[in-house]
């Protein structure tokens, strides 16, 4: 059974600087790996999707990379501002089945 | 293109009452999931529908859990009777098929059993 587990649980940073959030999954064969933005009270906003076949994918001052070999992924963040503030979700997904989700990473941008 | 509609937002019951949550997926969007988030976990999937098939449903409290999704559109959620530990945020998503990509989530239904 796929376990999907993202480290750290919280993170505080000042505006400015560059962070990586991590995740990792206990199954190596996904279909796809997808991170996600969650406001306070709101609902989920994609954020990255990253193919099984891909390494990576870029959308803005976002970054993320896929290593299946090591069951692993990270969002990088370049130059945070206070509105990057939020709880970042990192989810799986295997042919056919529904996103498993880890527990989240709580950022705290400071300025 | 219009997002995923839920209803109501929030709902306060008492334990052992029931309540009821309505999801209007994506026009097209054959792929339909409920998802429970306690606070300060992850979504944990409940059901997932294809069209009017459930395809997974194996972490559905089915002694007091139920969903239908009739004519393969709208779908609703009850929980009957509701218990504490069910006091969560009830998000439902929907996609264009039954492979994971691009999910687009609802805005979530708020329970709170008192």
């Amino acid at each position: 059974k796929q376990e999907v587990t993202q480290i750290p649980a919280a993170l505080s940073v000042p505006e400015g600087e560059n962070l990586v959030l991590n995740c990792s999954f206990t199954d190596s064969a996904i279909y796809n790996l997808q991170w996600f933005r969650q406001d306070p009270g709101k609902g989920l906003t994609s954020l990255l999707l990253i193919q099984s076949s891909q390494r990576e994918q870029t959308s803005g001052r976002l970054n993320a990379s896929l290593d299946k070999s090591s069951g692993r992924s990270t969002l990088y963040i370049a130059a945070s501002q206070p509105g990057d503030s939020a709880t970042y979700l990192c989810a799986s997904a295997g042919a056919g089945t529904a996103l498993i989700f880890g527990k989240g990473t709580t950022l705290s941008v400071s300025s | 293109e219009a997002g995923v509609a839920q209803s109501p937002r929030y709902k306060i019951i008492e334990k052992r009452q029931s309540v009821a949550f309505w999801c209007n997926p994506i026009s097209g969007h054959a792929t339909l999931y409920w998802y429970q988030q306690i606070l300060g976990q992850g979504p944990k999937l409940l059901i997932q529908f294809q069209n009017n098939g459930v395809v997974d449903d194996s972490q559905l409290p089915k002694d007091r859990f139920s969903a239908e999704r009739l004519k393969g559109v709208d779908s609703t959620l009850k929980i009957q009777p509701a218990k504490l530990e069910d006091s969560a945020v009830y998000l439902c998503a929907s996609s264009v098929t039954d492979v994971a990509y691009g999910y687009t989530f609802g805005s979530g239904t708020r329970l709170t059993v008192v």
